[in-house]
């Protein structure tokens, strides 16, 4: 069974902190990585997607990822309220199975003004 | 342009009636799917079409019924629904089915009386 481990939270952090959310994930053979942000009742958007190993930046978001872990994760600088929200770490199923994406369950994220 | 539109927003309907939810996308993308999610959970994968032929059904109720008529859209039929199905159901896109990187619409909301 090919996973993706997140913790659920609530993750609370002060406006302006950095807020770090974390991922493993089972499958040796996963190649791509995603993180999406998700507002209560509204659809995912992707925000992030990192394929190499190390950091990749983006504005106020840097994705990291380490292989050999099998850990992502992704750090959100200058923590706004309007971050609020659910974000999914999110890994292809790795060969034989593209196409098909695992979500994890997701980590809610409260920033506090 | 990383649009994917979706109608009806909403829908209610009663166990013995027949509905289509409707998505499009004009990004010349040629993988698209359908997903389900219900509160408080991840997206599950439940139909993908690759260069407009289903190469993944993940064995979902044939009350259920996906059509793609061309590479622009995608249907979903309803039909003999149980209020378990009342969910957000979500359509995406993706440049490929191996690229991955998928575009999420809006989102149906679906409520089955």
């Amino acid at each position: 069974q090919k996973e993706v481990e997140q913790n659920s939270g609530p993750l609370s952090v002060p406006e302006g902190a950095i807020a770090s959310l974390n991922c493993t994930y089972s499958d040796r053979g996963s190649q791509s990585f995603f993180w999406y942000r998700q507002y209560s009742g509204k659809s995912p958007e992707l925000i992030m997607f990192i394929y190499s190993n190390g950091d990749k930046e983006d504005g106020r978001f840097t994705a990291q990822l380490n292989k050999a872990s099998q850990y992502v994760s992704l750090l959100i600088r200058d923590s706004q309220p309007s971050d609020s929200a659910t974000y999914l770490c999110v890994v292809n199923a790795g060969s034989g199975n593209t196409g098909k994406l695992i979500f994890g369950q997701g980590t809610t994220l409260q920033v506090k003004p | 342009d990383t649009e994917v539109t979706q109608t009806p927003k909403h829908l209610v309907m009663g166990m013995t009636n027949k509905k289509s939810l409707k998505c499009e996308q004009h990004m010349g993308h040629r993988a698209m799917y359908w997903y389900k999610q219900k509160a408080k959970k991840p997206p599950e994968l439940m139909f993908v079409y690759s260069y407009e032929k289903l190469s993944i059904n993940e064995s979902v109720p044939s009350r259920f019924s996906p059509e793609c008529p061309n590479s622009s859209l995608l249907n979903l039929h309803l039909h003999a629904l149980q209020p378990e199905d009342s969910a957000l159901y979500l359509c995406a896109s993706s440049r490929q089915e191996a690229y991955n990187e998928q575009f999420f619409g809006p989102g149906t909301r679906l409520t089955v009386l």
